[in-house]
């Protein structure tokens, strides 16, 4: 199956400063990909929609300007968490659909901690 | 978006099936139903999907009811590395199954050896 990557799998960094998630397709192209966040003992819940080459749409109540989403080009898309404080703490995931679009194929997931 | 009712938790023991249940009586006709299963510490992965017919892979099979108000996703031989948390999803049809997927609780399953 088609195969999603995501780096860092963990990063620990300090309060106020800004951290990168890379989310890479490494066998198909992903005109799309999703940005989810896992609290611990929660589900996932949908942050943002990341379109190749035009802005991401977020859901409600995500802010834009703190989590920054660039799909640089077809196989990837990065997430940026500015300015981090500790309640940022979280296990962050992408995905992107396969060419088939009747599934999702989902990245290990990046467990960020701020401290 | 149409929801779905699963238990919080399940046990199996090894080697056995498991039956892991999943109420949609909201469903739309045009709704296709999906399986994600999460494991510790890991993004999730696709199981199965289906839309009236019973399907079967090389995972697990989904046994959907007539009226569609239900389905039950079947692992026919639990092993160790089945544990996980289980996730029945309902995504309409002219959206992809991998847009917009609204994880619910899901039902932990615990495989005892």
């Amino acid at each position: 199956g088609a195969v999603v990557s995501q780096h860092p799998s963990r990063v620990i960094c300090k309060s106020g400063t800004s951290v990168k998630i890379e989310c890479r397709s490494l066998d198909f192209q992903a005109t799309t990909m999703f940005w989810y966040r896992q609290f611990p003992k929660q589900s996932l819940m949908l942050m943002a929609t990341s379109n190749e080459g035009s802005k991401a749409t977020y859901e409600q109540g995500v802010e834009k300007d703190k989590f920054l989403i660039n799909h640089a080009s077809l196989t990837l898309s990065t997430l940026t968490v500015t300015s981090a404080h500790p309640e940022d703490s979280s296990f962050y995931i992408c995905s992107a659909p396969g060419q088939m679009n009747t599934e999702a194929f989902f990245g290990q997931g990046t467990r960020l901690t701020v401290v | 978006d149409a929801k779905t009712t699963q238990p919080n938790s399940m046990e199996s023991n090894e080697e056995e099936p498991v039956h892991l249940p999943c109420n949609h009586s909201t469903i739309s006709g045009t709704d296709y139903i999906h399986w994600y299963r999460q494991l510790p510490s890991q993004g999730p992965e696709y199981v199965i999907h289906g839309l009236t017919s019973n399907v079967n892979n090389r995972m697990a099979s989904l046994a959907i009811a007539e009226d569609r108000k239900s389905s039950t996703l079947i692992l026919h031989r639990a092993t160790l590395r089945d544990a996980a948390v289980y996730y029945c999803i309902l995504s309409p049809r002219g959206q992809t199954g991998a847009n917009n997927l609204f994880f619910g609780t899901g039902t932990r399953l615990t495989v005892i050896p």
